[in-house]
């Protein structure tokens, strides 16, 4: 079956910007994470949803990182005037209920700022 | 300091030697354990459970220690295909994920 999906694969934008990342579960999977992934770093937690509701932000560096899943499905992260130490692969992740489910990971999308 | 600290790397070895990778973890209240893998520009992808009892699976064998908040991987019989970066990852109570920053593993011919 289809695995965890995310667009755009590469994203370039300049500071200042607003910019939207998508991410497609696996179809089925209530859990989804976003994690944000520095060069030669491991994936950084951002935030967790379960079903529609973020059951975890506190990953979220400030107030200009937002995310939704309005329908449970289909995720959406939202930064708000982006910044060049905003420049990272973002990854999505879903996995069938949260907790010790194996966490699907998605391509990623990498941002960069300039 | 990070709340998963893994050993430096590279490590580099031959074909068909065994490594040993360590991961140690600073919130006692941790529930669960993993070692995940990721080729290069690649998404991480799981290789096992690690459970206080050890697990072995074929040439991987993993260990928890709570006690020392210990986590080690153990590759057996390594092979070319087996270079990676190797992800020590930790879950808190509730749903947060940590992971270390890994150890990269290249394995020669």
């Amino acid at each position: 079956g289809a695995g965890v999906s995310q667009t755009p694969s590469n994203k370039v934008t300049e500071k200042g910007k607003y910019v939207e990342l998508r991410c497609d579960p696996i179809s089925g999977h209530t859990a989804l994470y976003w994690y944000r992934q520095s060069l030669g770093q491991g994936p950084e937690f951002l935030i967790y949803f379960q079903g529609t509701g973020a059951a975890d932000d506190s990953g979220l560096p400030n107030d200009r990182f937002f995310a939704v899943r309005p329908e449970g499905s289909v995720s959406t992260l939202k930064i708000q005037r982006t910044e060049r130490g905003d420049s990272a692969v973002y990854l999505c992740a879903s996995s069938l209920k949260g907790g010790d489910n194996e966490q699907f990971f998605g391509p990623g999308t990498r941002l960069t700022v300039l | 300091r990070k709340e998963v600290e893994q050993d430096p790397g590279p490590f580099n070895v031959p074909e068909g030697a065994t490594v040993a990778f360590n991961c140690t973890y600073s919130n006692s209240a941790s529930q669960s354990f993993f070692w995940y893998r990721q080729d290069c520009r690649k998404e991480p992808k799981l290789l096992m459970s690690v459970y206080s009892s050890g697990n072995e699976d074929g040439r991987f064998t993993a260990q928890l220690n709570r006690a020392s908040q210990y986590i080690s991987l153990l590759i057996r019989d390594s092979k070319l295909s087996d270079s990676a970066t190797y992800l020590c990852v930790v879950r808190r109570p509730g749903f947060k994920t940590i992971f270390g920053a890994g150890t990269r593993l290249f394995v020669k011919a």
